[in-house]
């Protein structure tokens, strides 16, 4: 089945701490995203990557980073410049950067602790 | 489990009924539109999309309106079922040089057996 894998389903992280989330996908999608959601907000967006070897930074990416050497893969590091990282992150890819739907994973919900 | 719903505006119905949910979007270069389906704890699912050139479009027991003169889209879902409890968003891809997926802040439906 195609579809988007995000690991893990839960992360706890201590404060200081850099994290990694991992996103994968089969789909053979060109573009790659990365949001955030807390409670009572939309999907704010963190990262975003259209080509492999390329990103480009959202509206909320600071204390954050992002590589894309493969194109099925897009992992988010949540660094310890990031004061408030709790949160459920999600991560989406679209067939390519025109009018498309875009495809989630399940979510990564990390904690602090 | 997610606790997104709680803050967000809510809709409350009873099974049977039809539901229709809002949204105002904000960028008049916005020329396609998505619905999303969130249940809690998972990612986001699409629901039905239109694009600018449309003012209607129906899927099965969905259907999306669009007003670009008031910058609003409308989401009615007919014969709301349990199921269909969930928070719903719509994006916008805005076009400026690709299209970005941006979203509202989202509507909580509750449907009561």
């Amino acid at each position: 089945d195609g579809g988007i894998t995000q690991s893990p389903k839960y992360l706890f992280r201590k404060e200081g701490q850099n994290v990694t989330l991992s996103c994968e996908q089969n789909l053979n999608h060109d573009a790659m995203y990365w949001y955030r959601q807390d409670p009572g907000q939309g999907l704010r967006l963190i990262y975003y990557s259209q080509i492999v070897n390329d990103f480009q930074k959202g509206d909320i990416a600071e204390g954050y980073s992002v590589s894309r050497e493969k194109k099925e893969s897009f992992p988010l590091t949540v660094t310890s410049a990031q004061k408030n990282p709790t949160a459920f992150y999600l991560c989406a890819s679209t067939r390519d950067r025109e009018r498309t739907e875009a495809f989630f994973g399940q979510g990564t919900r990390l904690t602090v602790v | 489990g997610e606790s997104v719903g709680l803050h967000l505006p809510t809709l409350s119905v009873q099974e049977g009924d039809n539901s229709i949910i809002n949204c105002a979007y904000s960028n008049s270069a916005s020329d396609y539109f998505i619905w999303y389906k969130q249940e809690s704890g998972k990612g986001p699912q699409f629901i039905i999309d239109i694009r600018s050139n449309m003012d209607k479009r129906q899927g099965q027991r969905v259907t999306v309106l669009l007003n670009k003169t008031v910058k609003h889209l409308s989401l009615q879902i007919a014969a709301t079922q349990p199921g269909d409890s969930a928070v719903y968003f719509c994006a916008e891809n805005i076009k400026g040089g690709s299209y970005i997926p941006t979203f509202g802040r989202g509507t909580s439906l509750i449907v009561h057996p």
